[in-house]
């Protein structure tokens, strides 16, 4: 069955710094994978996904994600987080059905403190 | 201005009340989905419908029933038979094509009071 991880519920980046978000996925045949952002009471934006190609992938508000086959892995990164980059970030990969559903992980809050 | 709308935003309940979230999509897109999101557990599918008139049991369906029939709304029932009904619920929409990512409503936070 498809599964996401994310194994850290909370990271903690002071402003300026590089911050890494990290997911692990178990899938049966291609991955499709997804980063969302949510901001407190409200829906999920999509950031970026993984389809095929570039293993290293540029999204919206400077973010980007490194697809690692061998350790399955979808991190995502930022050079040098902002404030305003404090929210909950949401992993995902698309069911391999035919269905379009969406499986995710539990989340991680980012906090990047001044 | 393309997009998925949820109202109400807020909508509280009284136990043994059924209440229905409104989903509706302008982006003509085929599929549609209902999440419940609980703190510190992700969000778990409720329902999907693929196309008009189809829907299929997610992960979490028991206590809740939706219908599909028009293709721009998916409105989903929270019934009395759900036991635990406080949540956050969020509608999305999409193509159904793997490579396509799923559109999000802004969510309605449902409180039994």
């Amino acid at each position: 069955a498809q599964s996401v991880a994310q194994p850290e519920d909370q990271v903690n980046v002071a402003e300026g710094n590089p911050l890494t978000v990290k997911c692990t996925y178990s899938v049966s045949g291609n991955p499709y994978l997804f980063w969302y952002v949510q901001y407190p009471n409200r829906g999920l934006q999509f950031l970026l996904k993984y389809i095929t190609g570039d293993n290293l992938v540029k999204g919206s508000y400077g973010f980007e994600a490194e697809f690692n086959k061998s350790q399955t892995s979808f991190h995502l990164k930022k050079p040098s987080a902002l404030v305003s980059d404090s929210a909950l970030y949401f992993c995902a990969v698309r069911d391999d059905g035919n269905t379009g559903k969406l499986i995710f992980g539990q989340g991680t809050t980012l906090q990047v403190k001044p | 201005d393309g997009g998925i709308t949820q109202s109400p935003k807020y909508l509280f309940r009284k136990e043994g009340q059924n209440v229905t979230l409104s989903c509706e999509q302008n982006l003509n897109h085929d599929a549609m989905y209902w999440y419940r999101q609980d703190p510190g557990q992700g969000l778990r599918l409720i329902y999907y419908s693929q196309i008009v008139n189809d829907f299929q049991k997610g992960d979490i369906a028991e206590g809740y029933s939706v219908s599909r029939e028009k293709k721009e709304s998916f409105p989903l029932t929270v019934t009395s038979a759900q036991k635990n009904p406080t949540a956050f619920y969020l509608c999305a929409s999409g193509t159904g094509d793997h490579g396509t990512e799923a559109f999000f409503g802004q969510g309605t936070r449902l409180t039994v009071v």
